[in-house]
């Protein structure tokens, strides 16, 4: 049972096209997050949901929107995409007990590549 | 969150114990010690956390030092499966609504069989 899973593993596509990642957690976690690691590898939080109110904006550009139906899904809408949007993307929860004891939970990834 | 710094890089041998140093000269009070760790081709995972007092875990052992302006991860027995990023990031204790990690660039630990 995969406790945070991300769809889909791969994207690649065209620059100008919209694109959307998905992401779930079954682990009853009450806060989830984008973060984007670029080819450099640095990893960076954009984005952070609890129980589907935004708390976190990392100054991400409107073109990238999340959307969290749910306290159990968070998926990332990304529009007019750009060669710089390529990346992998990681989405995580935590449950958030306290922040500094909680841990979070990273999904797989999904790695995006726009040409 | 405060700053971090680790070495690049390190490698160890199988089995042998690895010791992965983090210097955070300007810590607070309240800040906590974290480290998580990425394997290759997937998302990061926690590891282990401390305040002030040394603190084991199946993974790993974190060493604080006295002053909290350094610590030390250990890794008992390293096997290949260690092999990845290890990143010790600094997460404030003292309250308010930022959740996010800051991760740095994070030691690259290669491990020969």
């Amino acid at each position: 049972d995969t406790a945070v899973s991300q769809t889909p593993k791969y994207l690649v596509t065209q620059m100008g096209n919209d694109k959307s990642i998905k992401c779930e957690q079954n682990l009853g976690h009450d806060t989830m997050y984008w973060y984007k690691q670029d080819s450099k590898k640095f990893l960076k939080i954009m984005f952070s949901y609890n129980n589907k109110e935004l708390i976190i904006n990392e100054t991400v550009p409107n073109r990238f929107s999340p959307k969290s139906p749910d306290k159990a899904h968070l998926n990332l809408h990304i529009n007019s995409l750009e060669l710089g949007d390529s990346a992998v993307y990681f989405c995580a929860s935590s449950q958030v007990r306290g922040r500094h004891t909680d841990t979070q939970y990273f999904g797989p990834g999904t790695r995006l590549t726009v040409l | 969150d405060a700053k971090t710094t680790q070495p690049n890089s390190m490698e160890s041998n199988e089995e042998e114990p690895v010791h992965l140093p983090c210097n955070h000269s300007t810590i607070s009070g309240t800040d906590y010690i974290h480290w998580y760790r990425q394997l290759p081709s997937q998302g990061p995972e926690y590891v282990i956390h401390g305040l002030t007092s040394n603190v084991n875990n199946r993974m790993a052992s974190l060493a604080i030092a006295e002053d909290r302006k350094s610590s030390t991860l250990i890794l008992h027995r390293a096997t290949l499966r260690d092999a990845a990023v290890y990143y010790c990031i600094l997460r404030d204790g003292a309250g308010g609504n930022d959740y996010k990690l800051s991760f740095g660039a994070g030691t690259t630990v290669t491990v020969r069989a």
